[in-house]
């Protein structure tokens, strides 16, 4: 099946900073991609929609400004976190879907943030 | 996007069948029902996908009545390893970006 390539897996670094987060489709072309942030012992909420090409469409209550996402290619997205806190320490997800119709998504494997 | 609701949580037994059902009454005449696994620390992975009726593969089944309101994940003889968080969501089939709405899902622990 489509693969879908998150990296790092995992990330430490110091308040204040910022944090990028690559996601790439391996063998398929992705025109969306989607960001999700799962907090411990939660469901993933969804943060954002990347489009390539354009803007990305993010859902109410997620920072725009903060939470960076780029879709330059048909195979990447990245989502940067800017000014890090504590608070932002979570496991982030992002998924792809084809073009197809009717067709599953495939996630990538996570990514821990940690904020110290 | 339709909402689903599951049992927070279930506990099997090794070689045991376990089924997991979900609640969606407000499923549109587009959506498709899929259901994801996901282990700590790891992103979902897809289980199956169904419209109506009943679909089959290696891993599972799924079964749908005819109002689809609900539907069954059926799981043949678990084991250990099967210990997951398991998601139910309800999606626009001709959304083919997948953009998909997590509702809580439910946590199954299979115990030796």
């Amino acid at each position: 099946g489509a693969v879908v390539s998150q990296h790092p897996s995992w990330v430490i670094c110091k308040s204040g900073t910022s944090v990028k987060i690559e996601c790439r489709s391996l063998d398929f072309q992705a025109t969306t991609m989607f960001w999700y942030r799962q907090f411990p012992k939660q469901s993933l909420m969804l943060m954002a929609t990347s489009n390539e090409g354009s803007k990305a469409t993010y859902e109410q209550g997620v920072e725009k400004d903060k939470f960076l996402i780029n879709h330059a290619s048909l195979t990447l997205s990245t989502l940067t976190v800017t000014s890090a806190h504590p608070e932002d320490s979570s496991f982030y997800i992002c998924s792809a879907g084809g073009r197809r119709q009717n067709t599953e998504a495939f996630f990538g494997q996570g990514t821990r943030l940690t904020v110290v | 996007l339709a909402k689903t609701t599951q049992p927070i949580s279930m506990d099997s037994y090794e070689g045991q069948e376990v089924n997991i059902t979900c609640s969606h009454n407000n499923i549109a005449t587009n959506d498709y029902i899929t259901w994801y696994q996901q282990f700590p620390s790891q992103g979902p992975r897809f289980i199956i996908q169904g419209y109506k009726t009943k679909v089959t593969n290696e891993v599972a089944s799924l079964f749908i009545p005819a109002d689809r309101k609900s539907s069954t994940l059926s799981l043949p003889r678990v084991s250990l390893s099967d210990t997951a968080v398991y998601y139910c969501l309800v999606g626009d089939g001709n959304n083919a970006g997948n953009m998909l709405t997590f509702g809580g899902g439910t946590r199954l622990m299979v115990k030796p």
